[in-house]
């Protein structure tokens, strides 16, 4: 079957870096996203990896590695607004999206 | 710009009686469209997806049915909900960003 893994759970303060790691098993994958989500709100698109590597935006940067099926986000000076539950989504064909069950990530004072 | 609209926000049914979600896209033309699940405090789970008017793929078996009458409409449709149908319905777009669809606001069903 097809399944992704991340923390259940983070916490970190206030300024400080974060990274929410992502392990995947999938069939036809063709990169991964990562997602975030507030209480009670809908996903909001945060990043793609279609290549290894990194990529940055902003606060923001998301890495893969296909040979190692792993991909992490990483978010620097975090603020209080960053609170949210974050997750990673394999890519299918069709672009269809397999969801990680996510990561709820606590920032605190 | 894209908008994608989702009705209605909340629901509370009963056990037994039938159910049916629109989602709307609004500036783009034949997009891929998407309904997903998530249970409290879980991931989403892809129930449909549809690259046109008519066409609609099925990836989990369960109550549920999805219907494309247009092609910016997309229908989540039961005709006997179950409590296990309980969930936030989510709406999505594939977007022409590789690797980011756009969701909508979604709705919470509660069936009791």
């Amino acid at each position: 079957g097809q399944s992704l893994e991340q923390p259940s759970e983070v916490t970190a303060v206030e300024g400080a870096i974060v990274q929410i790691n992502c392990t995947y098993q999938t069939s036809g994958f063709y990169g991964l996203s990562w997602y975030q989500q507030h209480d009670g709100g809908a996903p909001t698109f945060l990043s793609y990896n279609g290549l290894d590597g990194l990529e940055e935006t902003g606060r923001f940067s998301s890495f893969l590695s296909r040979s190692d099926s792993y991909g992490y986000l990483l978010l620097q000076e975090l603020q209080m607004k960053d609170s949210a539950s974050y997750f990673c989504a394999a890519n299918n064909q069709g672009g269809k999206l397999i969801f990680g069950q996510g990561t709820e990530l606590s920032v605190k004072p | 710009s894209q908008t994608i609209h989702q009705w209605p926000a909340t629901l509370v049914q009963p056990v037994g009686s039938p159910l049916s979600l629109e989602c709307t896209v609004e500036g783009t033309s034949n997009p891929n469209l998407y309904w997903y699940r998530q249970a409290a405090g879980r991931g989403l789970q892809l129930l449909f997806y549809s690259v046109g008017i008519g066409q609609i793929s099925s990836e989990v078996p369960q109550n549920l049915s999805a219907s494309r009458p247009q092609d910016r409409q997309f229908i989540l449709s039961s005709k006997k909900l179950l409590l296990s149908d309980s969930g936030f319905y989510l709406c999505a777009w594939r977007g022409p960003p590789v690797g980011e669809q756009f969701f909508g606001p979604g709705t919470r069903l509660t069936v009791l």
